[in-house]
């Protein structure tokens, strides 16, 4: 079975500074697919970035990007310059290719402060 | 286009009770699924279904009934509440394969006394 670990149960990152969100997973599968989801204080869950395994150049949407390590399995959120909206809860998500079960880590709750 | 659409948005409920959440999406998505959200604990797959008359368990299923007889529509069913069914409920639609995204409905919270 895939795990998923987010380590940062909270952050907080000043307006227009750039903040680091962690996640590592555990699976024995080799194809697999990677997400990032938002979920603002609305409670609506939104993608933000997804990763697949068998690229190796990192994802990138605007300001966010990922740092994507798979022999580490690691899967890290950069977001720059970041915003007021961006304060949400952050969810690293996994997937494996032989499969549809969609596994979410705990969580990093972001605080944008002005 | 309405996208996901769950009934009811909050609901309270007594132990023992019964009842549905209802689920619906207008994208002819054959992929759809049932999470529940927890604090602290992310969301679990309770049911998932990957087209019409057809459905599988989660991570969380036990206490949960579901099936899939149209495209449209996936409901989820509680038949003896209890309390520690507790929780916000979401259900997610998207084409059939790993690499999609899914699309999330806005999210039932229910509370079982």
């Amino acid at each position: 079975a895939q795990t998923v670990t987010q380590s940062q149960p909270e952050m907080s990152v000043q307006e227009a500074e750039t903040v680091t969100l962690s996640c590592t997973y555990d699976t024995s599968e080799n194809n697999y697919y990677l997400f990032w989801y938002k979920q603002p204080p609305s409670r609506q869950m939104i993608l933000v970035i997804r990763q697949e395994a068998y690229k190796q150049q990192n994802a990138t949407e605007n300001r966010f990007s990922v740092n994507f390590q798979k022999a580490a399995k690691s899967f890290s959120l950069k977001i720059s310059d970041s915003q007021l909206g961006d304060t949400a809860m952050y969810f690293c998500a996994f997937i494996g290719g032989s499969n549809y079960k969609l596994t979410f880590g705990k969580g990093t709750l972001l605080t944008v402060n002005p | 286009n309405a996208g996901v659409t769950q009934t009811p948005k909050f609901q309270v409920l007594k132990t023992g009770q019964s009842m549905t959440l209802q689920c619906a999406q207008d994208m002819n998505h054959e992929y759809m699924s049932w999470y529940r959200q927890d604090p602290g604990m992310g969301l679990r797959l309770i049911h998932y279904s990957v087209g019409a008359g057809i459905t599988d368990q989660g991570e969380v299923p036990n206490g949960y009934n579901v099936s899939r007889s149209t495209t449209e529509d996936f409901p989820l069913r509680l038949l003896s509440a209890a309390p520690s069914q507790t929780s916000v409920y979401f259900c997610a639609s998207s084409p059939v394969g790993p690499n999609y995204e899914q699309y999330f409905g806005p999210g039932t919270r229910l509370t079982v006394t």
